[in-house]
């Protein structure tokens, strides 16, 4: 049990339709991180937040945005769902910034576009 | 793109027996960590080893770091069927606090 919880845990959209994903950090973790799991792959890092700023970003379209709330909370939205958008999509949270620290990841929202 | 290989890709073996899983990546490193994952769900976080650092134990896992030829292994020692997972290191750079993944080794414990 990691702390770090994500809903919904599937969604179907179709080509075109936006989506909003949720993750719930770990109280007091300051930093939240995206990850996009293509079927048989690592994850791929997608942005970094950090006390509601963003503080990194990977090599994903403008299309691909988040937010930071001050309770925890956090989003990924994606606007213009391709179907290479189809993927377990992960965040993790971590207490700050330092670079070795480990992170608590949710259990994912697989999201399948057709 | 990933910065670690994993290697193998997956691995079969009797319970009991010990399982070695190698990655290897390609620029310098602050850390390297490993992950499991099971059933295409959360990852959990096994191990970190820093860059001056050479081997690290946590009950029946043990990883060594290799800077000169830029590689890790992950050894599990007397395997369980709890241990069928899929398997990821994971590496930190510089002062870019983004983790750099492999694609994995799929490690299946059989009865």
């Amino acid at each position: 049990e990691t702390g770090v919880t994500q809903s919904p845990t599937h969604l179907i959209k179709t080509r075109g339709q936006q989506v909003t994903l949720r993750c719930s950090s770990q109280s007091g973790h300051n930093t939240v991180s995206w990850y996009q799991q293509a079927l048989g792959q690592g994850p791929q890092f997608i942005f970094q937040y950090y006390r509601e700023e963003e503080n990194g970003r990977g090599n994903f379209p403008p299309r691909f945005s988040g937010l930071q709330f001050p309770n925890y909370s956090s989003e990924l939205n994606v606007n213009a769902l391709e179907l290479d958008d189809s993927a377990l999509y992960l965040c993790a949270s971590s207490l700050d910034l330092q670079g070795d620290e480990k992170l608590f990841f949710g259990s994912g929202t697989q999201l399948s576009v057709l | 793109s990933q910065q670690g290989e994993e290697d193998p890709q997956a691995l079969s073996i009797q319970e009991g027996e010990n399982a070695t899983m190698n990655c290897s990546y390609k620029t310098s490193i602050n850390n390297l960590q490993w992950y499991r994952q099971n059933s295409g769900r959360g990852l959990v976080h096994l191990i970190l080893i820093r860059s001056n650092e050479r081997e690290k134990h946590s009950g029946r896992l043990r990883v060594t770091l290799d800077t000169s030829k830029k590689s890790s292994s992950l050894l599990i020692t007397a395997s369980r069927a709890a241990d069928t997972a899929s398997y990821f290191c994971a590496t930190g750079q510089g002062s870019n606090y983004q983790l750099i993944w492999g694609a994995g080794t799929k490690l299946i414990i059989k009865p």
